[in-house]
Parts: C-alpha cells; sequence; structure tokens
C-alpha cells in the first residue's frame, strides 16, 4: 500500500544545532515533494517544493534534499531558533497530478 | 500572507444541526480543496475543485458536499452534523494542479 512516514517522535534540539527531518515514502513515484509547517491550530504554510530531478534546494536556513532511489526526503535547518519549533509536514504529488498526499509531520522543539 | 479566508475560526453545534463552513481566496486560484485533519494526524482530502462548477469527492469518504459557484467562493455544507463530524477543516486553494497550496486558518468544529 502506498505510504508516507515521518518521525512520530518529537524532535527536540537545542538552539543553534541544526535540526534534520525525514519523509520516506513507498509505493508512489511522485513528481516532487514538498514540505510545510504548521502551528497548533493553524493552517499549513508552504516552505520548500523540490522536483524529481533536483537532489537539493536552499532557502535561507532550510535545505531539502530528495533521493528517488531511496525513496526519502530530508529537511534541515540550520542554526535553529525557537521560533522554528512547530510540525513540519511533507507532502507528495502523485504522479496522477493534481493531488498533494500529505505526512502526519514531525514535531519539532527547538529549547533555548 | 495567503488570502485565503475560513468562518468560522470555532462552532461548537448539537447533533442534527445543518452547518455551512466557508472559505473564500482573492487570489484567483482555480484550484482549491477542503482537508480534514484531527490532532497529531495526516490532513485528509475530502473535497476538490478545478473551478467553476466542478467538485470531486477526495480520498476520504466524507458526509459533507461543497459547491463552486464562484472562483473565490467553496463552501463545504454538513445537512445534519454529527460528533463523528468532529474534527479541524482546513480549505486550501493552488495556482497548479498539484502545486503550492496557501491554506486558510482552519474551522475547528466540535458537534455535542
Amino acid at each position: 500500500s502506498q505510504k508516507i512516514e515521518q518521525n512520530s517522535e518529537a524532535l527536540n534540539i537545542q538552539e543553534g544545532k541544526t535540526a534534520t527531518l525525514t519523509c520516506n515514502y513507498t509505493n508512489y513515484s511522485p513528481a516532487y515533494l514538498q514540505w510545510y509547517r504548521q502551528d497548533p491550530g493553524r493552517g499549513p504554510v508552504f516552505l520548500l517544493l523540490i522536483r524529481e530531478n533536483e537532489k537539493e534546494k536552499r532557502k535561507e536556513r532550510l535545505k531539502v534534499t530528495f533521493d528517488t532511489t531511496l525513496k526519502q526526503s530530508l529537511f534541515h535547518i540550520t542554526a535553529s531558533q525557537p521560533a522554528d519549533s512547530a510540525t513540519y509536514l511533507c507532502a507528495l504529488r502523485t504522479e496522477y497530478g493534481n493531488k498533494l498526499v500529505f505526512g502526519a509531520g514531525t514535531i519539532l522543539r527547538v529549547k533555548s | 500572507e495567503a488570502d485565503i479566508y475560513q468562518t468560522p475560526r470555532y462552532l461548537v453545534i448539537g447533533t442534527g444541526k445543518k452547518i455551512t463552513l466557508e472559505c473564500s481566496q482573492t487570489m484567483g486560484h482555480d484550484k482549491m480543496y477542503w482537508y480534514q485533519q484531527d490532532p497529531g494526524m495526516e490532513l485528509h482530502l475530502i473535497h476538490y475543485s478545478y473551478g467553476v462548477n466542478s467538485t470531486e469527492k477526495g480520498d476520504l469518504s466524507s458526509e459533507s458536499t461543497v459547491s463552486r459557484i464562484r472562483t473565490e467562493h467553496f463552501p463545504l455544507t454538513l445537512e445534519s452534523a454529527r460528533p463523528s463530524h468532529t474534527s479541524q477543516y482546513l480549505c486550501a486553494s493552488s495556482e497548479f494542479d498539484g502545486g503550492e497550496q496557501f491554506f486558510g486558518p482552519g474551522t475547528r468544529l466540535t458537534v455535542l
């Protein structure tokens, strides 16, 4: 069956360190993959999109990698800050094109 | 900040009542979506629309219905609310198929 897996346990890190979040998928062939941030009680906010022919994408302190062989994306936040504390969701555009499928997200807590 | 609005933000209602959750966007996007999300869980697509007079059911079966009479407006209706409908409902829009989605703040629905 098709599945998207993100770390179900919260990731707790110290301010200034790099946070790395994982998104694994099975039985999908996504054209591209997206990462969103969601704060409690709010809608998700788009962060980055990476295409299947791109290995890496950067935006300020954020970096995303996409390995279609491993069926995995890694999301990095460098020099993390308490304000980065949130739930981070990955989402795949399936090969059928018109919809996104979301993972359950990983909670990130950055302690000062 | 995304120009997509949802009202009400919170709704507590008794079983059997008819409710309509409002969603409007000012970005002129043709694609609009309704998701249902329970705490700590994935977003599940319940309805989507490619444009005016076009609506489709999503991957998660829902007793709700939607309409798309105007590009900017995509309301969701429950004819007879039940406690099992208690959840957060998120509306989103996008310019392209499977592209970046802009989310509203959500409606937290509680059916007693």
